[in-house]
């Protein structure tokens, strides 16, 4: 199975700082890469797919980017409801991964 | 309203079986590949299977972990989806997702994303 790895697990930010999350997958994926929100207690909810193509009703200031192995999820302006868990998966194998997710907490 | 909701989640023993239903509504359920995503308590998400539109062959994948002992099917006469489990183990207590799979296509070839998703139902095994 092709394994995802997000970096870093957890970081602290404060609302409008630029957040960067990566994602590198264990063998070229393509841009079969997508991104996930999840909140406490609630399903995940996808932001970002195909690599880079922004889900309709998402705001603007989450763009996804990348190729091949590294990909990155990007939060221009962090807002207070933009504290969750952020998860990247590929699409590209017969069998789908996630990655381990990526905490975003308040500073 | 387009939504999922899930059914059928509880507390079972080791070595039982379960099965979960979704029902879908809102949109065109026999148009649309269909995925099963667990998370269990504290953990990341998971993959569990999917099963393509009738269409595309009605075919299913399944994660190494379930391989063999889970079985997805689809009603499209009842818009619903299901996940048959057998020989449960502890290491499948989760929270059981299902979510639609649609597609990006470009250039000749096609992604698969988990679009809509239910609110989920707990699986607990545990003797």
């Amino acid at each position: 199975d092709i394994q995802m790895t997000q970096s870093p697990s957890s970081l602290s930010a404060s609302v409008g700082d630029r957040v960067t999350i990566t994602c590198r997958a264990s063998q070229s994926i393509n841009s079969f890469l997508n991104w996930y929100q999840q909140k406490a207690g609630k399903a995940p909810k996808l932001l970002i797919y195909a690599a880079s193509s922004l889900q309709s009703g998402v705001p603007s200031r989450f763009s996804g980017s990348g190729s091949g192995t590294d990909f990155t999820l990007t939060i221009s302006s962090l807002q207070p409801e933009d504290f969750a868990i952020y998860y990247c998966q590929q699409s590209f194998s017969t069998f789908w991964t996630f990655g381990q997710g990526t905490k975003v907490e308040i500073k | 309203e387009v939504q999922l909701v899930e059914s059928g989640g509880g507390l079972v023993k080791p070595g039982g079986s379960l099965r979960l239903s979704c029902a879908a509504s809102g949109f065109t359920f026999s148009n649309v590949w269909m995925s099963w995503v667990r998370q269990a308590p504290g953990k990341g998400l998971e993959w569990v299977g999917r099963i393509k539109r009738k269409t595309d062959g009605g075919t299913t994948d399944y994660a190494a972990p379930v391989e063999g002992r889970f079985t997805i099917s689809r009603d499209d006469s009842k818009n619903t989806l299901y996940l048959q489990m057998s020989s449960l183990k502890t290491a499948d207590t989760a929270v059981y997702y299902c979510t639609t799979t649609p597609s990006y296509c470009s250039g000749g070839t096609c992604s698969w994303y988990f679009d809509l998703w239910g609110r989920g139902t707990l699986v607990t095994v545990s003797s």
